[in-house]
């Protein structure tokens, strides 16, 4: 069985700082890992994903996410928020055999002025 | 190209009402998957099909509801009976293959609310 935690359902952050959203997994077996941004009234798009390789992942936007095997984490950072990064995000988990994807609930998160 | 369409964007319907949900996927993508955004319980798997079979109906939330695909391309989601619960977003996503590596392309999705 899988699992996603994502840890705060709501992040604020000032436009220019750092943007850290936080998601930890459970999984039996080697971990594919995603994340999803979804803008209002839109459909979810990858930003970024982990197979295998590389743990530190590069994605669209400007965005990062690191995999911690140990730590069974896969956190998304961004250095400087942008008033266009206001969205609600989407940490997802595959693996193994399982083509599906299991979902954290979302956090949304808000950039002000 | 055309990415993954979905249609109705918006459903209203009436307690008891049948509806169905229409899915239109990415041109060549054999997987298709259907999940529930709901408030308060994020994005739920309902069924996925690799061309036009469902190997997994695990996240079918009752025998009220049920899929089918045809032509290995356009799928329907059906919800009879439909139940205030059943109020969602529900979206449609595919994949060229229905392995954990490809990725899944979603659509917009369409909003249920039963009265």
């Amino acid at each position: 069985a899988q699992s996603v935690t994502q840890l705060g359902s709501h992040v604020s952050v000032s436009e220019g700082a750092l943007v850290l959203l936080r998601c930890n997994y459970s999984s039996s077996v080697p971990p594919y890992l995603f994340w999803y941004v979804q803008y209002p009234n839109q459909g979810l798009q990858l930003l970024l994903k982990y197979t295998t390789g590389a743990t530190l992942v590069k994605g669209i936007n400007g965005f990062e996410a690191e995999f911690k095997k140990s730590e069974t984490s896969f956190h998304l950072t961004k250095p400087s928020a942008h008033m266009s990064d206001a969205a609600e995000y989407f940490c997802a988990v595959g693996g193994g055999s399982n083509y599906k994807l299991t979902f954290g609930k979302g956090t949304l998160l808000t950039v002000n002025p | 190209g055309a990415g993954v369409s979905q249609s109705p964007s918006n459903k209203v319907t009436e307690k008891g009402k049948d509806v169905e949900l229409r899915c239109d996927p990415i041109s060549g993508h054999t997987a298709l998957y259907w999940y529930r955004q709901s408030l308060g319980q994020g994005l739920e798997f309902l069924i996925y099909f690799q061309g036009n079979s469902a190997p997994d109906k695990s996240g079918l939330p009752s025998d009220r509801f049920s899929a089918e695909r045809t032509g290995g391309s356009v799928s329907t989601l059906t919800i009879q009976r439909t139940q205030q619960e059943d109020s969602a977003v529900y979206l449609c996503a595919s994949s060229l293959f229905g392995t954990e590596q490809n990725e899944q392309f979603f659509g917009p999705g369409t909003r249920l609310t039963v009265l």
